[in-house]
């Protein structure tokens, strides 16, 4: 089977721009989950879907969204970036959410 | 709130020798999964072995063995015969199994391994 794979692998993007991730599970897996890497702060948990519903949501501010279509692949976006945001953003795919999780290779930001 | 605690940043060992990485744990729930997941240079986070609370018996995988420790919330990872391609950032991960904790990794600090030659 194929892995997880997300789009695009680097970014580069100013102050106030919006961004958007995207994210394709592992063939047969429905429930994706994002997080953010940094320096600082680590690994961090953003959300988690399943089915096309947002089920479990880490605590980050509402300029951080998601969203899930019904072929399980998952986007999630990034409105007026600021430089803190620059991160890794790794998405994980799981057959239902509540057991092992497999990583995508992550996407880059640097916001400028 | 859970909290994953790694307590050496930086470790270090030469090749064909034994290191163990430690990881403790802080939770109310007794239903929960352990994980290690290793991220080389390339940044790809790759599951190094699972651990499922319920079981009583450590979890292995080829070179790689856990000390699982429910009582005293510890789970180490010990890797044996040491290869360079072991070089990488460790993390300890928590995930509790039921709720509505879906799809939530909590993570520890992460140790970096450094395998001389």
């Amino acid at each position: 089977k194929a892995g997880v794979t997300q789009t695009p692998r680097y970014l580069i993007k100013t102050r106030g721009q919006q961004v958007t991730l995207s994210c394709s599970p592992i063939s047969g897996h429905r429930s994706v989950s994002w997080y953010q890497q940094t320096p600082g702060q680590g690994l961090q948990f953003l959300f988690e879907y399943f089915s096309e519903t947002q089920r479990n949501k880490g605590n980050f501010p509402g300029r951080f969204s998601g969203r899930q279509f019904s072929n399980s692949r998952s986007e999630m976006n990034v409105s007026t970036l600021e430089l803190g945001d620059s991160a890794l953003y790794l998405c994980a795919s799981s057959p239902l959410g509540g057991e092992t999780q497999y990583f995508g290779p992550g996407t880059r930001l640097l916001v400028l | 709130a859970q909290t994953v605690t790694q307590s050496q940043p930086e470790m270090s060992v030469q090749e064909a020798e034994t290191v163990t990485l430690s990881c403790t744990y802080d939770t109310s729930e007794s239903d929960y999964y352990l994980f290690w997941y290793k991220q080389p240079p390339s940044r790809q986070m790759i599951l190094v072995i699972r651990q499922e609370a319920y079981k009583q018996q450590n979890a292995t995988e080829n070179r790689f063995s856990v000390n699982f420790q429910k009582a005293a919330k510890s789970f180490s990872l010990k890797i044996s015969d040491s290869q360079l391609g072991d070089a990488a950032m460790y993390f300890c991960a928590y995930m509790y199994a039921g709720g509505t904790s879906y799809g939530k990794l909590t993570f520890g600090q992460g140790t970096i391994l450094t395998v001389h030659p």
